[in-house]
């Protein structure tokens, strides 16, 4: 089946700068992109997704870039908060027949007050 | 709007005792439905999904079986369970079809098995 890699594992940021989780696939007829956040003890939430008829999203502090040619797509969160600390996983589908979504390994964010 | 419930909220087990955890969504018909398990600190294993009544697909062979006794409730459940089923268990829901594939995830399941 499809892999999704997802970098880095953790990522530490000091309160105010921005963070950046890159995922990179092989399967060029992924077409759906969501990213979710996962808070300590909680169920993964989406928090923004894309298409692959889309190059860009964003939403508010967070944005989603999408680049079919390289297989790569990136989470952008600006201005970070203490409550951005939590794990956030990528995930694709894989065509429009596909019912599953193959999620990244995810990636440890802390934000440093 | 579409609601996804799943009980227990928690759970401990001993090694050989049977499971049973269910999932229900609300506000939406034809869902399709899956079950997932973390384990501590990792990322999401999926176990089942189910594209309608009787249609489940098992991603991983184990000593867990699932079920779909109505078009809304999803049933996750063992005869005997191994220490290795600790985790979180995770069930969730997407659009059957016309849908981008997004999939909503219920409040979960810790499972602790000793």
């Amino acid at each position: 089946g499809e892999n999704v890699e997802q970098h880095p594992s953790t990522l530490s940021v000091q309160e105010g700068d921005s963070a950046v989780i890159k995922c990179t696939y092989s399967d060029s007829a992924s077409n759906y992109f969501p990213w979710y956040k996962q808070e300590l003890g909680k169920r993964p939430q989406l928090i923004i997704d894309i298409r692959s008829n889309v190059g860009e999203k964003k939403d508010q502090r967070i944005a989603v870039t999408l680049n079919k040619t390289a297989k790569h797509f990136s989470l952008h969160i600006t201005e970070t908060q203490p409550e951005d600390s939590a794990v956030y996983f990528c995930a694709l589908r894989s065509g429009a027949g596909s019912y599953q979504l193959t999620f990244g390994k995810g990636t440890k964010l802390s934000v440093i007050p | 709007s579409q609601t996804i419930h799943q009980w227990p909220a928690t759970l401990v087990q001993p090694v050989g005792s049977p499971l049973s955890l269910e999932c229900t969504v609300e506000g939406t018909s034809n869902p399709n439905l899956y079950w997932y398990r973390q384990a501590a600190g990792r990322g999401l294993q999926l176990l089942f999904y189910s594209i309608g009544i009787d249609q489940i697909s098992s991603e991983v062979p184990q000593n867990l079986s699932a079920s779909r006794p109505q078009d809304r409730q999803f049933i996750l459940s063992s005869k005997k369970l191994l220490l290795s089923d600790s985790g979180f268990y995770l069930c969730a829901w997407s659009v059957r079809s016309g849908g981008a594939g997004t999939q909503y995830f219920g409040p979960g399941t810790r499972l602790t098995v000793l």
